[in-house]
């Protein structure tokens, strides 16, 4: 149990163009979903935190308007990153928690990871 | 900043057990401790989490002293498929439940 996926595992766009990732809990419900952000050799940076229903809170630094992130359902959050250009370039990383238990004791279940090329 | 130190990088031989220390001197109260292993190009895949004394399941050991400002990941008879980068973190209502990685050790396992 407690399968995240993302989709696509990897993109190659345009610079100026947008693109969009899915991250899904296939067999739970997440009430929390983080996404994150990993550039080579280097470790995972997280960008923002997204609960169902309501507007994502991003992390010092990152640009909301550049990433948008929806949570539309409990199973479904999406990552667009807008007017991408090439040092958007990262791997994609995001991840789900069920919710309901206290903070220290509730894992993070995390997807694959989608690799983003921008030309 | 991440609240966890680390080595940077071990190495090991297949069938030796490996231990992995880490400090988190300023865990708050109600924070556990969380291990997760990443292989490159994929997402952390979660290893075991504890608050204190030991935990144990069937891939890793997790020891957690009386003052909890440190722990350690114990893997048993490691092979080269536990090649990987290994975190350790703390979780908990002080970060809201947030995971802050640092850099994490680097496990390069040799035949």
């Amino acid at each position: 149990g407690a399968v995240v996926s993302q989709h696509p595992s990897r993109v190659i766009c345009k610079s100026g163009t947008s693109v969009k990732i899915e991250c899904r809990s296939l067999d739970f419900q997440a009430t929390t979903m983080f996404w994150y952000r990993q550039f080579p050799k280097q470790s995972l940076m997280l960008m923002a935190t997204s609960n169902e229903g309501s507007k994502a809170t991003y992390e010092q630094g990152v640009e909301k308007d550049k990433f948008l992130i929806n949570h539309a359902s409990l199973t479904l959050s999406t990552l667009t990153v807008t007017s991408a250009h090439p040092e958007d370039s990262s791997f994609y990383i995001c991840s789900a928690t069920r919710g309901g238990v206290a903070y220290g004791t509730d894992t993070q279940y995390f997807g694959p990871g989608t690799r983003l090329t921008v030309l | 900043l991440a609240k966890t130190t680390q080595p940077i990088s071990m190495d090991s031989y297949e069938g030796q057990e490996v231990n992995i220390t880490c400090s988190h001197n300023n865990i708050a109260t109600n924070d556990y401790i969380t291990w997760y292993q990443q292989f490159p190009s994929q997402g952390p895949r979660f290893i075991i989490q504890g608050y204190k004394t030991k935990v144990t399941n069937e891939v890793a050991s997790l020891f957690i002293p009386a003052d909890r400002k440190s722990s350690t990941l114990s893997l048993p008879r490691v092979s080269l498929s536990d090649t990987a980068v290994y975190y350790c973190l703390t979780q908990g209502s002080s970060n809201t439940g947030k995971l802050i990685f640092g850099q994490g050790t680097t496990l390069q396992v040799k035949p």
